[in-house]
């Protein structure tokens, strides 16, 4: 059974302020590693999909950085605004299609 | 709108009871997915297809079946029902297997 675990579980921070999440993930049989952002009440929608050890993506204030080697990704936000309020997840895809989620980091953030 | 559909949105059924489940992935996408979230459960992946052949078979009980047809919409039955069978089943759609997966808005399945 593959664990990929987030850390933290929840976050609360106010707005303007930046915050990182982590997502581990075992560091064998590696193809790629999601994150997805999941408001409350809608479905997961895709933020980044990482390939490459040392691969960096950014989207807006959102960037997240990889490393397969010891198997981590950050996911970061840049000056959090209210809207970012929701659940992120990763995801690890070891194999041709089998993806492994993690419970995801809640983060919530206040005016 | 992520352009996967997902029918029903909500299904409340009794135990010992079969049901379906359907999804119609993006247009282009060949790959569907199908996953259980229920509480205190991350996003569990039951099964995949690509195509309209079986590509990859997760934590699916055997109670649990599934299909793509030709025109690539997806079908999850699920039969003999029981309580624990109860949670938010969601269908994703990807170009192909290392894409990012598009999500439906699921179907909330409750089982009494």
């Amino acid at each position: 059974i593959l664990n990929v675990e987030q850390s933290p579980q929840s976050l609360h921070v106010q707005e303007g302020d930046s915050t990182n999440f982590t997502c581990s993930f075992p560091s064998s049989n590696f193809y790629a590693l999601h994150w997805y952002r999941w408001e409350t009440a809608k479905s997961p929608e895709a933020l980044f999909v990482m390939t490459l050890n040392g691969d960096e993506k950014k989207k807006g204030r959102i960037s997240a950085t990889l490393n397969t080697k010891e198997g981590y990704s950050y996911l970061y936000i840049k000056g959090s605004q209210p809207e970012d309020s929701a659940t992120y997840l990763c995801a690890f895809l070891s194999g041709y299609s089998t993806l492994t989620f993690g419970k995801g980091t809640m983060l919530l953030v206040s005016p | 709108d992520s352009g996967v559909t997902q029918t029903p949105k909500h299904l409340i059924t009794a135990t010992g009871q079969r049901v379906t489940l359907r999804c119609s992935p993006r247009s282009g996408d060949l790959s569907v997915y199908w996953y259980q979230q229920s509480l205190d459960q991350g996003l569990q992946f039951l099964i995949q297809y690509y195509n309209g052949e079986e590509r990859a078979k997760g934590n699916i009980l055997e109670r649990f079946s599934a299909q793509q047809f030709p025109d690539l919409h997806s079908e999850l039955n699920l039969s003999s029902l029981e309580l624990g069978d109860s949670a938010l089943y969601f269908c994703a759609s990807s170009v192909q297997g290392l894409s990012e997966q598009y999500f439906g808005p699921g179907t909330r399945l409750t089982v009494t």
